[in-house]
């Protein structure tokens, strides 16, 4: 799978727009992008994910770059709850190889009040 | 409700002593897997299954064995547990082995092996 890169880390304020970026420069066609987040002694929690365009759901918003080398999860207004590990992951869409999700590093989220 | 449960949630044990972790999800996906996580290490896969009586090596699955019987149901083994062992366990699922679908986690199940 291509491998994506994430900041380590990144502060928001409570209540205000979060922006985490992704790179994913070597992303294939067939790649899609998918986003988790883990909340402290939780397991991965799917977040959204998307191909080409934009997406929106309940919980963020997903933008990608025309090109696909680059994404970033919106959070449209950051909730304490909010602070956990984002992940960035790519998969294809195809079956066997065991179709896992290859967690990286991700960036810690810290929303101060 | 929709969930993937784990059991037990914490566990110390000694080593040799062998073990099941079971997981078992309601709704009915065909896909299941383990991973275990450790600090700097990520997510690591140890089994899949991509439908009952079909399962898989993931990319750590030295150590371990997993069965799937039932669909709803992937219990994890340790038949002789080691120290290495130690980690956090979380089983997933999602609804076709193929498909970008979301995967759904477990609250993961603390394995301290002494």
């Amino acid at each position: 799978d291509a491998k994506t890169t994430q900041p380590n880390s990144m502060e928001s304020n409570e209540e205000e727009p979060v922006h985490l970026p992704c790179n994913h420069s070597t992303i294939s066609g067939t790649d899609y992008i998918h986003w988790y987040r883990q909340l402290p002694s939780q397991g991965p929690e799917y977040v959204i994910h998307g191909l080409t365009s934009n997406v929106n759901n309940r919980m963020a918003s997903l933008a990608i770059a025309e090109d696909r080398k680059s994404s970033t999860l919106i959070l449209h207004r950051a909730t304490l709850r909010d602070a956990a590990v984002y992940y960035c992951i790519l998969r294809a869409s195809r079956r066997g190889a065991g179709n896992m999700l290859t967690f990286g590093g991700g960036t810690r989220l810290m929303v101060k009040p | 409700e929709a969930q993937v449960t784990q059991n037990p949630r914490y566990l110390i044990t000694v080593t040799g002593k062998k073990l099941t972790v079971t997981c078992s999800q309601n709704m009915n996906h065909e896909y299941m897997s383990w991973y275990r996580q450790d600090p700097g290490l990520g997510l690591r896969q140890i089994y899949y299954s991509m439908n009952v009586e079909v399962t898989d090596k993931g990319d750590v699955p030295e150590g371990y064995k997993v069965s799937r019987k039932e669909k709803r149901n992937f219990p994890l083994i340790l038949e002789s547990p080691s120290p290495n062992q130690t980690s956090l366990y979380f089983c997933a699922s999602r609804r076709e082995a193929g498909g970008v679908q979301p995967q759904h986690f477990g609250d993961g199940t603390r394995l301290s092996i002494l």
